[in-house]
């Protein structure tokens, strides 16, 4: 089977920094990206790593390592607006699907 | 740019009726996606297609459910004779046509469908 496995809830404070980790099992793997989602609104993508190491992007910085079948999103200097929920995503084959975790709500608190 | 387009946002069906979501990609996008999300889940993906193609169908139920993606016009997904376990928010995303594996999918707001 395929599954993408994420903590259900995570909570920090304003200016703090967390990690939101995910582990994967799938039969096929492109790379893994991460979707911020408000309210169940649109996801909106943050980053993407096909190879192991860090990605950089700003406040939010996205981490693989495929012998592990793990990854992290990590975010900086949090903000309330920074509490939604996060999705790691694997590229599952030839067609581009997304794989979805379950998903990761953050609570920003002030 | 406008981004991916999706109507209606919001739509009401009763037991039996028809549902018709629509879809247009990002400008210059033509490789579209469609996942579904239940609450409290992650999505789940359906169907992928390119113009006038359906190319990966392995996440449609196999009955009730079809989509297309014509020449002209929105990818449309639709769905026979609802049943109460398909309200769900059902999500569009949109790629470029590249040939990698893993092109950026840009999301839509969704629809939300309800069945009465």
């Amino acid at each position: 089977g395929q599954s993408l496995e994420q903590p259900s809830e995570v909570t920090a404070v304003e200016g703090a920094i967390v990690q939101i980790n995910c582990t994967y099992q799938t039969s096929g793997f492109y790379g893994l990206s991460w979707y911020q989602q408000h309210d169940g609104g649109a996801p909106t993508f943050l980053s993407y790593n096909a190879l192991d190491g860090l990605e950089e992007t700003g406040r939010f910085s996205s981490f693989l390592s495929r012998s592990d079948s793990y990854g992290y999103l990590l975010l900086q200097e949090l903000q309330m607006k920074d509490s939604a929920s996060y999705f790691c995503a694997v590229h599952g084959g030839a067609t581009n699907k997304l794989i979805f975790g379950t998903g990761t709500l953050l609570a920003v608190q002030p | 740019n406008a981004g991916v387009m999706q109507n209606p946002r919001h739509l009401v069906r009763r037991r039996g009726q028809e549902a018709r979501l629509r879809c247009s990609p990002m400008k210059g996008h033509s490789h579209v996606y469609w996942y579904r999300q239940l609450p409290e889940e992650g999505l789940k993906f359906m169907v992928y297609l390119q113009k006038e193609n359906i190319i990966d169908e392995s996440g449609m139920p196999k009955e009730r459910f079809s989509a297309e993606f014509p020449k002209e016009g929105p990818s449309i997904l639709r769905i026979q004779q609802v049943v109460r376990g398909d309200s769900a928010a059902y999500f569009c995303a949109s790629s470029l046509p590249g040939q990698k594996f893993t092109d950026t999918q840009y999301f839509g707001p969704g629809t939300r469908l309800t069945v009465l």
